[in-house]
C-alpha cells in the first residue's frame, strides 16, 4: 500500500527566503506524485506533478519539486517566499486503485 | 468557470438529520471522487466512480453514507442520521481516464453538525 509522510506540520520562513517542504513516500509500484496547495476555506489546487521522465518538475507560482527514487522523496521548493504563499501544502501519491493518498499536510507561514 | 462545482458550500444541520451534497465534475471527466477532510488533516478517500459505476468504497464510508452518479455526470453524497463526527469538509474531484493521474478538486462542502 502507498503512504505519504510530510515532515513538519508547520514551517515558518521569512519573506524572500527559501521554501523547503519535505515529502517522503512509500509505493510498491513506480509512483505518480503530486503537490497540492489549499488556501483557507478552499479546495485543493494542483501545484505540480511527477509521472515519468524528468525528475525535476516545475509547477505554478514558482514552485518546483524533485523526484529522488533512491531517497523515496519528492520535496517541494521555492527560491524566494512571498506572503501569498502562506497556505497548507499537501503531498500525494497516486496508487494503483486510481485514487490519491495524501500526507498530513504542512502549513507554511511567511513572516514579513 | 469549467472546474469542479460543489453545492452547497456550507451546511449546518442538527444531529440526526439527513444531508445531501452535489458535485458537478469537469465536463467529460469520467472519473469522480469523494474525499473527506477534517481540520488539520489531509483529505481521506471515501469513494470513486468511473462513469456511473461505483468502483471502490473506503471503510470510512459507513452504512449511513451513500453516493450516486446515476447518469455518469453529476454525483450526490448523502449522509443519513448525521453525527457530530461527520463534521468535515467533503471534497469532490474528477479526472479523465486518458489522463487519469491528474485529479482536479472542487472548492469543497463544509458540514457542521450541531
Amino acid at each position: 500500500a502507498q503512504s505519504v509522510t510530510q515532515l513538519g506540520s508547520h514551517v515558518s520562513v521569512s519573506e524572500g527566503a527559501l521554501v523547503l517542504l519535505r515529502c517522503n513516500y512509500s509505493s510498491s509500484v513506480p509512483p505518480y506524485l503530486f503537490w497540492y496547495v489549499q488556501y483557507p476555506n478552499q479546495g485543493l489546487q494542483l501545484l505540480l506533478k511527477y509521472t515519468t521522465g524528468a525528475t525535476l518538475v516545475k509547477g505554478i507560482n514558482g514552485f518546483e519539486a524533485e523526484f529522488k527514487k533512491s531517497e523515496t522523496s519528492f520535496h517541494l521548493t521555492k527560491p524566494s517566499a512571498h506572503m501569498s504563499d502562506a497556505a497548507e501544502y499537501f503531498c500525494a501519491v497516486h496508487n494503483a486503485g486510481n485514487m490519491l493518498t495524501f500526507g498530513g499536510g504542512t502549513r507554511l507561514m511567511v513572516k514579513p | 468557470d469549467t472546474g469542479v462545482s460543489q453545492d452547497p458550500r456550507h451546511k449546518i444541520t442538527k444531529r440526526g438529520q439527513n444531508v445531501t451534497f452535489r458535485c458537478d465534475p469537469i465536463s467529460e471527466h469520467n472519473r469522480l471522487y469523494w474525499y473527506r477532510q477534517t481540520l488539520g488533516q489531509g483529505p481521506e478517500f471515501l469513494t470513486y466512480f468511473q462513469n456511473e459505476a461505483q468502483l471502490e468504497k473506503s471503510r470510512l464510508l459507513s452504512d449511513r453514507f451513500s453516493a450516486e452518479r446515476p447518469k455518469g455526470s453529476f454525483s450526490t453524497l448523502e449522509i443519513q442520521r448525521t453525527e457530530q463526527g461527520d463534521s468535515a469538509m467533503y471534497l469532490c474531484a474528477s479526472s479523465l481516464i486518458a489522463t487519469g493521474n491528474t485529479i482536479y478538486f472542487g472548492e469543497g462542502s463544509w458540514l457542521t453538525v450541531v
